[in-house]
């Protein structure tokens, strides 16, 4: 079944250190991989996703197949960036999002 | 982009009685809805499928005449938990696509908290 798998529930950096935040997958063809936020008392939002390969906000995320991850990356974390992130992708119809257990991102100064 | 809203955003009901929420996409139509529940501190768990005109579509384990799901037009569907008791107590979340949008963004309403005492 596919899956992905945040293993890291909750990261807590200081501002202007690096970040990664984790997500391994398992599938079956090609993954369609996203990463969304949840900032305090918001939506959720979609942040990322692999196809377009973009940034936003400073976070980057490459879909390593060789290591199954598709990690998010930032290379100064600012306060603003604490928030619960969790990456996701279809369900086997293709329709539904299913996302991961999520990782709180604790940025303090 | 698209706007997902959902009402009540909070609700407190006795137990025993039934609470509607309602989830609407302000600026596009949507076939398919979604239904997430989510835990404090935990991530959001899909309930079910809500298909306009036709039968919703409900994950394992979840009880559909518990959570009655109506997806009468292209812009709203409604979660009805029904003979609410304290453990359906959580944060109810909708979502949609705009399936005429260019792309696979799901947007996401803000939320419906609901206590049940």
């Amino acid at each position: 079944a596919q899956r992905v798998t945040q293993p890291e529930k909750l990261l807590s950096v200081f501002k202007g250190a690096p970040v990664e935040l984790k997500c391994n997958y398992s599938y079956s063809g090609s993954p369609e991989l996203f990463w969304y936020v949840q900032y305090s008392r918001q939506r959720l939002q979609l942040l990322l996703r692999h196809i377009s390969r973009e940034s936003i906000k400073g976070f980057t995320a490459d879909l390593n197949k060789g290591e199954t991850s598709f990690h998010l990356k930032k290379p100064f974390a600012q306060e603003e960036d604490s928030a619960m992130y969790y990456c996701a992708h279809p369900d086997q119809a293709g329709t539904a999002l299913i996302f991961g257990k999520g990782t709180t991102l604790s940025v303090s100064s | 982009g698209a706007v997902v809203s959902q009402h009540p955003s909070r609700v407190i009901c006795k137990s025993g009685t039934s609470v509607k929420i309602e989830c609407r996409s302000l600026d596009f139509q949507a076939t398919t809805m979604f239904w997430y529940r989510q835990f404090p501190k935990q991530s959001l768990m899909l309930m079910a499928t809500s298909n306009e005109g036709s039968k919703a579509t409900y994950e394992q384990g979840v009880e559909k005449d518990k959570f009655l799901i109506n997806h009468a037009s292209l812009t709203l569907s409604t979660l009805t938990v029904t003979s609410a008791h304290p453990e359906d107590s959580s944060f109810y979340i909708c979502s949609a696509r705009d399936p005429w949008g260019g792309n696979t963004e799901a947007f996401f309403g803000q939320g419906t908290r609901l206590t049940v005492v």
